[in-house]
């Protein structure tokens, strides 16, 4: 049973394109994340989500947006795809609850996108 | 700001040899909690371990164990006796109890590509 899943898992497309990725976790989680992890593996923040607040890292270009139908989805709809946004992104999931407690993340298997 | 240094970019050893993977943070946060992940060649993140700032007690895994020393901001991954599949880059994480009104996800370091020979 898979807890975090992404589709697709590999994504070509041209520059100018707009595309989504689907993020699901049936963990019961409150919690939601986007990461990008470039061609050098580091990985970066994109977006927090959690009860219908939205926190979007200030580095995050706006042609990125998160949408999320329900607590258990958050996709990730880029618009007017450009070479650098080529990298894996990765969905993650956690349970925060009322407090500030940091519980670990659980990522799903990620998509490798390549713009061209 | 928050910033996680994994000064070793990659290390190589024989297989049962021991290994260290260092991991220094910095916060201003009094509570934040550090993370270590594992990213094996297929690509996924497998979460290995959290560890909040009240708790300073070393852990011990099968043949992971974690030394967190606040006094130094250092929270050090060891692996006894490797065998070629803990071949993977590993990262090292942090997370501050309040975030400043920024996302509170994860700070990774830039990760360490450990190579297990046989």
């Amino acid at each position: 049973d898979t807890a975090v899943s992404q589709t697709p898992k590999y994504l070509v497309t041209q520059m100018g394109n707009d595309k989504s990725i689907k993020c699901e976790q049936n963990l019961g989680h409150d919690t939601m994340y986007w990461y990008k992890q470039d061609s050098k593996k580091f990985l970066k923040i994109m977006f927090s989500y959690n009860n219908k607040e939205l926190i979007i890292n200030e580095t995050v270009p706006n042609r990125f947006s998160p949408k999320s139908p329900d607590k258990a989805h958050l996709n990730l709809h880029i618009n007017s795809l450009e070479l650098g946004d080529s990298a894996v992104y990765f969905c993650a999931s956690s349970q925060r609850g009322k407090t500030s407690l940091r519980n670990e993340q659980f990522f799903g298997p990620g998509t490798r996108l390549t713009v061209l | 700001a928050q910033k996680v240094t994994q000064a070793q970019t990659e290390i190589s050893v024989v297989e049962k040899e021991d290994v260290t993977l260092d991991c220094v943070y910095e916060t201003r946060d009094t509570t934040y909690y550090l993370f270590w992940y594992k990213q094996p060649p297929s690509g996924e993140l497998v979460f290995l371990i959290r560890r909040n700032s009240f708790d300073e007690q070393n852990e011990i895994s099968g043949r992971y164990s974690w030394n967190f020393q606040k006094s130094t901001s250092s929270f050090n991954f060891t692996i006894t006796a490797s065998q070629v599949v803990d071949s993977a880059v590993y990262f090292c994480a942090l997370s501050e109890a309040y975030s400043g009104g920024g996302a509170d996800g994860l700070t990774f370091g830039k990760g360490t590509h450990l190579i297990i020979q046989p």
